[in-house]
């Protein structure tokens, strides 16, 4: 059951132009949102999260979207560079008893920024 | 100065042996956890310890077991390996917040330990 979806295996982009990476996911009861970049032979590194009541943060030129009602949210790179060309993990956490989060990753899409 | 740290990297063994990787985090996090990526790329959590106390435990099949001596470390021990365990493993860590303060979800990794059966 996958409850977190990237349907997107992989995006090309031109450098400087926008990079708009999707995901959906089925659980209501996450609370957070979040994006992990992964470059090769690397662990996941996060990048940007967003709580389940807003529906917009920015950092620099990442800006995270979330549209709750959609069940959908999409990370926005602008502009996008050769140094962003990665593996892009959507990831959500949901509160697990003790106050704990758990968080669950989607499949992750590459992204490939074209000089 | 690794933040979180596991080895071995590479480990390449035969079906039926038992096998251990180990982690460590300098971070002063209190929450570690093991993830499992396979062949298909799926990130799945298997285990999260919080204080050396267990506190997720996902249908992972007894032969891995988890030990956390103490809460920089979280080692993982596989008992009769099988072809299918052959995947990337990840450990990562976290801090948990009291009451008051929100506990995201941010975790930090290592940078994984790619494990193959023959």
């Amino acid at each position: 059951d996958q409850q977190v979806k990237q349907n997107s295996p992989s995006l090309s982009v031109q450098e400087g132009r926008i990079s708009i990476l999707n995901c959906d996911y089925t659980n209501s009861m996450f609370d957070y949102f979040l994006w992990y970049k992964k470059y090769p032979a690397e662990g996941p590194t996060f990048l940007i999260s967003i709580s389940s009541i807003k529906d917009k943060n920015e950092d620099g030129r990442f800006t995270v979207f979330l549209n709750k009602s959609a069940k959908h949210l999409s990370l926005h790179i602008v502009p996008s560079q050769p140094g962003d060309s990665a593996v892009y993990f959507c990831a959500a956490s949901a509160r697990v008893s003790g106050g704990y989060q758990k968080v669950t990753f989607g499949i992750g899409t590459k992204l490939q920024v074209i000089p | 100065d690794t933040a979180v740290s596991q080895t071995p990297k590479y480990l390449v063994t035969q079906m039926g042996n038992d096998k251990s990787i180990k982690c460590e985090q300098n971070l002063g996090h209190d929450t570690m956890y093991w993830y499992k990526q396979d062949s298909k790329k799926f990130l799945k959590i298997m285990f999260s310890y919080n204080n050396k106390e267990l506190i997720i435990n996902e249908t992972v099949p007894n032969r891995f077991s988890p030990k956390s001596p103490d809460k920089a470390h979280l080692n993982l021990h596989i008992n009769s390996l099988e072809l299918g365990d052959s995947a990337v493993y990840f450990c990562a860590s976290s801090q948990f917040r009291l009451a008051g303060f929100a506990n995201t979800g941010e975790l930090f990794f290592g940078e994984g330990s790619r494990l193959t059966v023959l």
